[in-house]
């Protein structure tokens, strides 16, 4: 069975200062892809930034840098130089290419950035 | 691209009537849709998954009868919440993929804040 896990309900940073939000999963699947999304309080869902379970190098998307470690089954975000607007829930996901296709989604962790 | 619409953001309807939620992709073609439903401060639920010109696979738990979902055109996919009653009261969010290929990200509509009173 697939999961992932997200243990930080909520998170605090100061502007302008980076933060790493965790995610581990666990899938038996030789291949996946992992997704990270950020739910403001509006309730949109928007696609962050993706990682592939066969890329070599963590992916990167302006401000936002996965930290994938294939061996732990770790893909944290990193968000550098925070932003006011970047307070919002944040939800990492998985895909993997057996069974039933299915995304998978954490339970989230609630990030506020501080003046 | 790849923009998934979704109707009505809000709706509120009285406990037995029935509400319908559309969810198009606008500038791309979706064969498979997805339907979730968040409870507050809580996860995405998975409900169903829509398939275009075939029947829906509903999660286990998710009533069919209850969330019917039609898939009639590779940019439409619809959720009527039958016989709506107040623990339906939820927000529900729609999503699709704009690529084939099996690590595409899901992109995702604004979501409906369902109150059933």
């Amino acid at each position: 069975a697939q999961k992932i896990t997200q243990t930080q309900p909520g998170m605090f940073v100061q502007e302008k200062e980076a933060v790493t939000l965790d995610c581990t999963y666990d899938t038996s699947d030789p291949s996946y892809g992992l997704f990270w999304y950020k739910q403001p309080s509006s309730g949109e869902m928007i696609f962050l930034i993706y990682q592939g379970s066969y890329d070599q190098q963590n992916a990167t998307e302006g401000r936002y840098s996965l930290n994938f470690q294939k061996a732990r089954k770790s893909a944290n975000l990193v968000i550098s130089a925070s932003q006011l607007g970047d307070s919002a829930m944040y939800f990492c996901a998985m895909r993997g290419t057996s069974g039933t296709y299915k995304y998978i989604f954490g339970t989230g962790t609630r990030l506020k950035v501080l003046a | 691209g790849a923009v998934v619409s979704q109707h009505p953001s809000r709706v509120i309807c009285k406990s037995g009537t029935s509400v319908k939620i559309e969810c198009r992709s606008l500038d791309f073609q979706a064969t498979t849709m997805f339907w979730y439903r968040q409870f507050p401060k809580q996860s995405l639920m998975l409900m169903a998954t829509s398939n275009e010109g075939s029947k829906a696979t509903y999660e286990q738990g998710v009533e069919k009868d209850k969330f019917l979902i039609n898939h009639a055109s590779l940019t439409l996919s619809t959720l009527t919440v039958t016989s709506a009653h107040p623990e339906d009261s939820s927000f529900y969010i729609c999503s699709a993929r704009a690529d084939v290929g099996p690590y595409s990200p899901l992109h995702f509509g604004n979501g409906t804040r369902l109150t059933v009173t």
